[in-house]
């Protein structure tokens, strides 16, 4: 049974501090790993997607790694914002065209 | 740009009718659109995919009788809950991608909060 695992389940992280979170996927029949933020009363929104092992991508304040070979990969944002505060999943694609997402992270920024 | 709308947003039926989801995509034309159910406190699950004019395929364990998928346009997919049942009581969401790679984006509706009585 593939799984995807998202740690931890929630954060509470004061304004302009920095986090990170993890997303563990199965490490065999990898294709892509996609990460999205969804805000509450809102449509999940793409992030990134990433396909090769130590791929890093950026945007603005959030970046994430990959690492297909023990299956994980972490997101981090800098200097967190009210606005990041969300929920954040990262999807698993398999060879099979499996999609597995992950349970999300919720993040909450405290002012 | 990409944005999915998904119609209605919530909806309460009774036991035994049934319940037509619309996504439609609004500036773009998508090729896939994915239908997923989420159980409180639970992940996101992929019940099928369609490509446009073709029937969709289901994952294992989803009734495909129960829960009629049709992509008959490059914009617009519908998911008919058929006979629902209060188990059937969830979170529908729906996604479209304007191609059919694993890498391309999926582009997410708001959801349909559907209540069976």
């Amino acid at each position: 049974i593939l799984n995807v695992e998202q740690s931890p389940q929630s954060l509470h992280v004061q304004e302009g501090d920095s986090t990170n979170f993890t997303c563990s996927f199965p490490s065999s029949n990898f294709y892509a790993l996609h990460w999205y933020r969804w805000e509450t009363a809102k449509s999940p929104e793409a992030l990134f997607v990433m396909t090769l092992n130590g791929d890093e991508k950026k945007k603005g304040r959030i970046s994430a790694t990959l690492n297909t070979k023990e299956g994980y990969s972490y997101l981090y944002i800098k200097g967190s914002q009210p606005e990041d505060s969300a929920t954040y999943l990262c999807a698993f694609r398999s060879s099979a065209s499996k999609i597995i997402f992950g349970s999300g992270t919720r993040l909450s920024i405290r002012p | 740009g990409a944005v999915v709308s998904q119609h209605p947003s919530w909806v309460i039926c009774k036991s035994g009718t049934s319940v037509k989801i619309e996504c439609r995509s609004l500036d773009f034309q998508a090729t896939t659109m994915f239908w997923y159910r989420q159980f409180p406190k639970q992940s996101l699950m992929l019940m099928a995919t369609s490509n446009e004019g073709s029937k969709a395929t289901y994952e294992q364990g989803v009734e495909k009788d129960k829960f009629l998928i049709n992509h008959a346009s490059l914009t617009l997919s519908t998911l008919t809950v058929t006979s629902a049942h209060p188990e059937d009581s969830s979170f529908y969401i729906c996604s479209a991608s304007s191609g059919t790679s694993v890498i391309d984006t999926q582009y997410f509706g708001p959801g349909t909060r559907l209540t069976v009585l």
